[in-house]
């Protein structure tokens, strides 16, 4: 166990609808990241956030946004879904934004569009 | 940005045999490169790293190599095991800017008995 905590883990909805990824980090981490793992891809990284603020942002599409809270819990904000959405989500957290920390993954959320 | 890539896709050897997975990246500026192992159906996990400043990493069976000059690095697994088949990831991250970790497209190790 990571300590990283995704919820759901898994999500079957319709193709223009809404949903709500949401990431508990390890306990004492301020930094989330977050990606996206598609059938035969690799990680693409989406966006990252480093005690409530945005960090940094890789190839997020604008139907996505992502926000950090207070308690440093993270949400991942999916709209109009469409098929080719479907995929694993990753969250990920680390002790500090610095990017020579280890980062340690969530079991993710498989996303599926119907 | 950076941009990573990561060579073969797919990788067979026999157990026993050594594995090497090969990652060339873009940005002269990145520091770090960890490398992260996905077993089917469960999260990456990091299984080494190195840092710039070092050429070479060993951890029991695993070994990392970093060639700053030509911006590649390798993973390499010796003796493998059944159990060493997995995805393996590499990445690359730069400090003090961006800070995000920018993955390879994964190596799919099969170690066959």
């Amino acid at each position: 166990d990571s300590g990283v905590t995704q919820t759901p883990k898994h999500l079957i909805t319709a193709t223009g609808q809404r949903v709500t990824l949401r990431c508990s980090p390890r306990s004492g981490d301020l930094s989330v990241y977050w990606y996206q793992q598609s059938l035969d891809q690799g990680l693409q990284f989406l966006i990252q956030y480093y005690n409530g603020e945005e960090r940094a942002k890789g190839n997020i599409l604008e139907r996505f946004s992502a926000q950090q809270f207070p308690d440093l819990h993270s949400e991942l904000n999916l709209s109009s879904l469409e098929l080719g959405d479907s995929a694993l989500y990753f969250c990920a957290s680390s002790v500090q934004a610095g990017s020579d920390t280890e980062a340690f993954f969530g079991q993710g959320t498989r996303l599926t569009v119907v | 940005g950076e941009n990573v890539e990561q060579h073969p896709s797919t990788l067979s050897v026999q157990e026993g045999d050594s594995a090497v997975i090969k990652c060339t990246y873009s940005d002269s500026a990145s520091n770090y490169f960890p490398w992260y192992k996905q077993e089917l159906g469960k999260r990456p996990q990091l299984i080494i790293d190195i840092r710039s400043n070092v050429g070479e990493k060993k951890d029991q069976r695993i070994a990392v190599t970093l060639n700053k000059t030509a911006k590649h690095f390798s993973l390499h697994i010796t003796e493998t095991q059944p159990e060493d088949s997995a995805v393996y990831f590499c990445a690359a991250s730069i400090a003090g800017g961006s800070e995000k970790l920018v993955f390879g497209k994964g190596t799919k190790l099969t170690v066959n008995p």
